[in-house]
This record gives C-alpha cells, sequence and structure tokens, in this order.
C-alpha cells in the first residue's frame, strides 16, 4: 500500500538557518504529495501541494519538488523565522485511495 | 481559516461514555474525512463519507460510527470509551476524493478519564 517516511526529527535551529526535511514515498500509481504544517494548538494547514513528476510547490518561502525518480519530496526553506516553529506533515493521496497517508510528522523549533 | 467547521472543540468525558463529534464541510464539498491524531500513531485514517454515502473505511474501531446527513454535515459517534480514545480528532472535506487537497478543521481534543 500507499506509504510515506518522513525525518522525524525534532529539529531545532536558529532565525535565518536553511531548513530541509526529507520525505520519501512509496506508491502505486501517480500519486499528489502535500505538506501540511501544524502549529502548536491548530490543526493541520495545508503549506503547499504537488499533483505530477518535476512540479514544483511553493507557499510562504517554502519549496518542495515532486521527484518520481527518487521518490522524495523534501521540504525546504531558505531562511526561517521563529513563526515557523511547529510540526511539519508529509502526506500523499494516492490515485488509487482516497485516503491521505501521513509521514510521522517533524516538529522544528526555531530559536530567535 | 480552511472553512471546516468541528464542534465541539474540547470534550472531557469517562470510561464507558458516548460521545459525538461534528464536522461541517467547506461549502461545496462533497467528502468528508475523520482522521484521530495521536501520540502514539501519529495520524490514522478512519472513515470516508462522499455525498451521504460511506466510501472508505480504515482504521476505525467498531465502537465507532459515523454518518454523514443530507446537508453534507457528518458525526463521528464513539462509544464505550477507553483511556486509549483520548486523541485530537479531525474532519476534513475535499470536492469529491481521488488525490485531491483536504483541508482539515481545527479538530475536537477528546480526554478520556
Amino acid at each position: 500500500g500507499n506509504s510515506v517516511t518522513q525525518m522525524e526529527g525534532p529539529v531545532t535551529l536558529s532565525e535565518e538557518a536553511f531548513l530541509t526535511i526529507n520525505c520519501t514515498y512509496t506508491a502505486t500509481g501517480y500519486p499528489s504529495l502535500f505538506w501540511y504544517v501544524q502549529y502548536p494548538g491548530e490543526g493541520l494547514q495545508l503549506l503547499l501541494k504537488a499533483t505530477k513528476a518535476d512540479d514544483k510547490g511553493s507557499n510562504k518561502g517554502f519549496e518542495a519538488t515532486y521527484r518520481k525518480e527518487t521518490t522524495s519530496f523534501h521540504l525546504e526553506k531558505g531562511s526561517v523565522q521563529v513563526s515557523d516553529s511547529a510540526v511539519y506533515f508529509c502526506a500523499l493521496g494516492g490515485s488509487n485511495d482516497y485516503k491521505l497517508s501521513f509521514g510521522a510528522g517533524t516538529t522544528v523549533t526555531v530559536r530567535a | 481559516d480552511s472553512g471546516v467547521t468541528q464542534t465541539p472543540k474540547h470534550l472531557i468525558t469517562a470510561t464507558g461514555q458516548r460521545v459525538t463529534l461534528r464536522c461541517s464541510p467547506r461549502s461545496g464539498d462533497l467528502s468528508v474525512y475523520w482522521y484521530q491524531q495521536s501520540l502514539d500513531q501519529g495520524l490514522q485514517f478512519l472513515i470516508q463519507y462522499y455525498n451521504g454515502e460511506e466510501r472508505a473505511k480504515g482504521n476505525i474501531l467498531e465502537r465507532f460510527s459515523a454518518q454523514q446527513f443530507p446537508d453534507l454535515h457528518s458525526e463521528l459517534n464513539l462509544s464505550s470509551l477507553e483511556l486509549g480514545d483520548s486523541a485530537l480528532y479531525f474532519c476534513a472535506s475535499s470536492y469529491r476524493g481521488l488525490g485531491e487537497t483536504q483541508y482539515f478543521g481545527p479538530g475536537t481534543r477528546l480526554l478520556v478519564l
């Protein structure tokens, strides 16, 4: 079945540092890939998505590229802020599966 | 704000009790999904409804049930509650289903004492 493996962390960074969170997937067919973010005490918010190979999703300075050859969708941000402190989830929406399959989540803490 | 609403925000109850969680999808969305988030199991898919009918089932216990009403809101019923049912329960919605972005509500935090 479909599955997502995500760097678990926790990750602690200083402000303006570079952030990367690794995500790889296993799926049949042509899945859609997502990054969701969960701020403390809140629900899941869609951060970005990509629906086909080589697509790049981007939002709020975050980027991720759908790499079919390496089955990866790594999240990157060039310069993090304290407000980026949150839990980040990589997710897969299968072309043959109604549910989203989530990674374990990566807790990111950015220090001033 | 995703447009998905969930009530209540918090729920505290005792073992053996029954509770009902409510979800209203985004305007225009026909699919509703329920997920459970716990520390030990992460985000687990429970069940999906599309336009009033059950479409997909995940790791949902027999003590749990759900339905989607003609106005498309959904309810998740949890009965014979156990300590281990304490978790955050999310509802999400999308227009139809496969591969679509799912928009999540703020969740209901259930504490079973």
